[in-house]
């Protein structure tokens, strides 16, 4: 099945600066690449995904990149605030259908006022 | 909408006991989903169901079983807990039109085996 790992583990960052966390993934036949934020004691929230069709996605401060030659998509925070600071999980879609989702272990983002 | 609903919140249970976690979406999703999440583990697939009727199993399926009652709930049942089933427990579900993926989350219940 999917093989999905987030790098690195733990982020911190300055208030105002950007913060890149990257992932791989194993299975070439993946087409969906979500990321989820998920805030202390709540649940994980989608805030941005990408298909394979498409490199790039911007929404506001987030965007997604995607690089399925390398099997790899990045989750790209600009002019970070500290109510950005979360756990943020990406995932990549299962190939044998059934929507399912493999998802990485996570990566704490800190903001540091 | 109430979207995805789980209960109970929390549940504390001692080893050997049984107990159902409930989970219910209003959305009409077709695809649910049961996860448990562990420190540093990120969130593991325990079962799911991709349509009402059908279940199969996930990642870590052993110690699990579920019931998909009807479309829009998808039950998960511990026949005799045991500490390493100690976890944050997330149901989800999803639409699961073609080339949909999204899915969205419940609140989550959090559950102490001692």
């Amino acid at each position: 099945g999917e093989n999905v790992e987030q790098h690195p583990s733990t982020l911190s960052v300055q208030e105002g600066d950007s913060a890149v966390i990257k992932c791989t993934y194993s299975d070439s036949a993946s087409n969906y690449f979500p990321w989820y934020k998920q805030e202390l004691g709540k649940r994980p929230q989608l805030i941005i995904d990408i298909r394979s069709n498409v490199g790039e996605k911007k929404d506001q401060r987030i965007a997604v990149t995607l690089n399925k030659t390398a099997k790899h998509f990045s989750l790209h925070i600009t002019e970070t605030q500290p109510e950005d600071s979360a756990v943020y999980f990406c995932a990549a879609s299962e190939q044998y259908g059934n929507n399912r989702l493999a998802f990485g272990k996570g990566n704490q983002v800190v903001v540091i006022p | 909408n109430a979207g995805v609903t789980q209960t109970p919140k929390f549940q504390v249970l001692k080893t050997g006991q049984s107990m159902t976690l409930q989970c219910a979406q209003d959305m009409n999703h077709n695809s649910m989903y049961w996860y448990r999440q562990d420190p540093g583990m990120g969130l593991r697939l325990i079962y799911y169901s991709a349509s009402e009727g059908t279940t199969d199993k996930g990642e870590v399926p052993n110690g699990y079983n579920v019931s998909r009652l009807n479309k829009r709930e998808f039950s998960l049942r511990l026949e005799s807990a045991a500490p390493s089933q100690t976890s944050v427990y997330f149901c989800a579900s999803n639409l699961s039109d073609r080339g949909s993926y999204e899915q969205y989350f419940g609140p989550g219940t959090r559950l102490t085996v001692t």
